[in-house]
């Protein structure tokens, strides 16, 4: 699996809008980028993913460079129960079924 | 919709026992993956069933460690000769097949404490 390289953490203010950034410079055309992000004390949770272009939902959105080699997930107004690790994959989206592979992520704080 | 289900939550377990874990997948998910994860790191991938057939076996599951899913429905993990770096937390996630773009929905955990 194609590695990504996120920063360890990150801090905003509650109310604000935060992007977190993800590096993936050995995209693979068919690779599709995944966001999942982990609460304490409970399993990842799924956030958003996309291909090429930017994506939104109820959650998030994904902001995705036009070479694929990076991407930012943006929270448009971060809560105290955003504060979690985030996590950043690449998942290869043709052939066989490929599994997740979790790196170390980025650990957002959320403060008043 | 009832999320996956893991149980139990917690389990203390003596070095040496043996211990079971279980994992329900929600109904309509034909893959179910186990990972396991120490504190301070993502989860790292176990293994992987399609239906009731195991598809990949990470090299992390050492022969102690076996995986079932009998009927294509809930899943077992075993542990057997527990060892106090088995200590973790187990995860289940389960998918729907035909798509790599289908996310996955994963349990709540098992924490195991070997002591």
């Amino acid at each position: 699996d194609a590695k990504t390289t996120q920063p360890n953490s990150m801090e905003s203010n509650e109310e604000e809008p935060v992007h977190l950034p993800c590096n993936h410079s050995t995209i693979s055309g068919t690779d599709y980028i995944h966001w999942y992000r982990q609460l304490p004390s409970q399993g990842p949770e799924y956030v958003i993913h996309g291909l090429t272009s930017n994506v939104n939902n109820r959650m998030a959105s994904l902001a995705i460079a036009e070479d694929r080699k990076s991407s930012t997930l943006i929270l448009h107004r971060a809560t105290l129960r955003d504060a979690a690790v985030y996590y950043c994959i690449l998942r290869d989206g043709a052939g066989t079924a490929s599994k997740l592979t979790f790196g170390t992520g980025t650990r957002l704080q959320v403060t008043l | 919709d009832t999320g996956v289900s893991q149980d139990p939550r917690h389990k203390i377990t003596k070095r040496g026992q043996n211990v079971t874990f279980r994992c329900d997948p929600i109904s309509e998910h034909n893959r179910l993956y186990w990972y396991r994860q120490t504190l301070g790191q993502g989860p790292e991938f176990l293994t992987y069933f399609q239906n009731e057939a195991q598809l990949e076996k990470s090299r992390l599951l050492s022969d102690r460690f076996s995986a079932e899913r009998p009927k294509g429905s809930f899943s077992t993990l075993e542990i057997q000769r527990t060892e106090q770096g088995d200590s973790a937390m187990y995860l289940c996630a389960s998918s729907r097949g035909g798509s790599e773009n289908y996310g996955y929905t994963f349990g709540s955990g098992t924490r195991l404490t070997v002591v």
